[in-house]
């Protein structure tokens, strides 16, 4: 089973300020990650697919990188509705999917 | 507009089951598979189980294996996830995710990415005694 690990699992941020999010798995899984946000009380919302494909309506200072084992989200100027929890997803053994244990971004 | 739509929250005694249904709107159901997914209170997102809403076939996680199942009704535009013998352990929010994919040429091969794009609401299922 493939182990997907976040870092770090919380990040403390102002507002304005760019914030990178770290995810790391514990075998190849090519370009099959996925990025999510969930904010308390709702459902996730997918950010990014593909390693880096920004889904519909995601706005451009959402950006993923990274492919292999190593993957990164990053937040390029941190606005107040980004404050949430973000998860990152592989599907390289599809369709079974694992998610990692989140990074939850608050405010500095 | 696209949206899934989930059952109430329930409330079970340990060792029942619960069975929640997930009805789809504004697309073909038959067209995309459903995932289920499960979040205990502060915990990691949880898959359990997909189905291929066009002809019912499944994967479940090893975890939930031999307790879980999942079907469809194609007539209602509905799946379902039904869990059994219930324990503390089971209480979470339980979310149908529609899954989405988009096929690509890289690198000298085809491949394709799967992504959950759509997401019911979640349904709180508490188990005790």
């Amino acid at each position: 089973e493939i182990v997907m690990t976040q870092s770090p699992a919380t990040l403390s941020v102002s507002p304005g300020e760019r914030a990178t999010l770290s995810c790391r798995a514990s075998q190849s899984v090519s370009s099959n990650l996925a990025w999510y946000q969930q904010k308390p009380g709702q459902a996730p919302r997918l950010l990014i697919y593909g390693a880096s494909t920004r889904a519909t309506g995601i706005p451009a200072r959402f950006s993923g990188s990274g492919s292999g084992t190593e993957f990164t989200l990053t937040i390029s100027s941190l606005q107040s509705e980004d404050f949430a929890v973000y998860y990152c997803q592989q599907y390289n053994n599809w369709p079974r999917f694992t998610f990692g244990p989140g990074t939850k971004v608050d405010i500095k | 507009q696209v949206q899934l739509v989930q059952s109430g929250a329930e409330v079970k005694k340990p060792g029942a089951s619960v069975k929640v249904s997930c009805k789809a709107s504004g697309y073909t159901f038959t067209s995309y598979a459903m995932h289920w997914v499960r979040q205990a209170p502060g915990q990691r997102l949880e898959w359990m189980g997909w189905i291929n809403a066009g002809n019912g076939n499944t994967k479940y996680s090893q975890k939930f294996q031999g307790r879980v199942t999942i079907t469809r009704d194609t007539s209602a535009s509905t799946a379902y996830m039904e869990l059994s013998s219930l324990r503390s352990e089971d209480t979470a929010v339980y979310y149908c995710a529609r899954e989405s994919g988009l096929g690509y040429y890289g690198s000298g091969s085809y491949g394709y990415y799967y992504y959950m794009d759509v997401w019911g609401k979640g349904t709180t299922v508490t188990v005790s005694s």
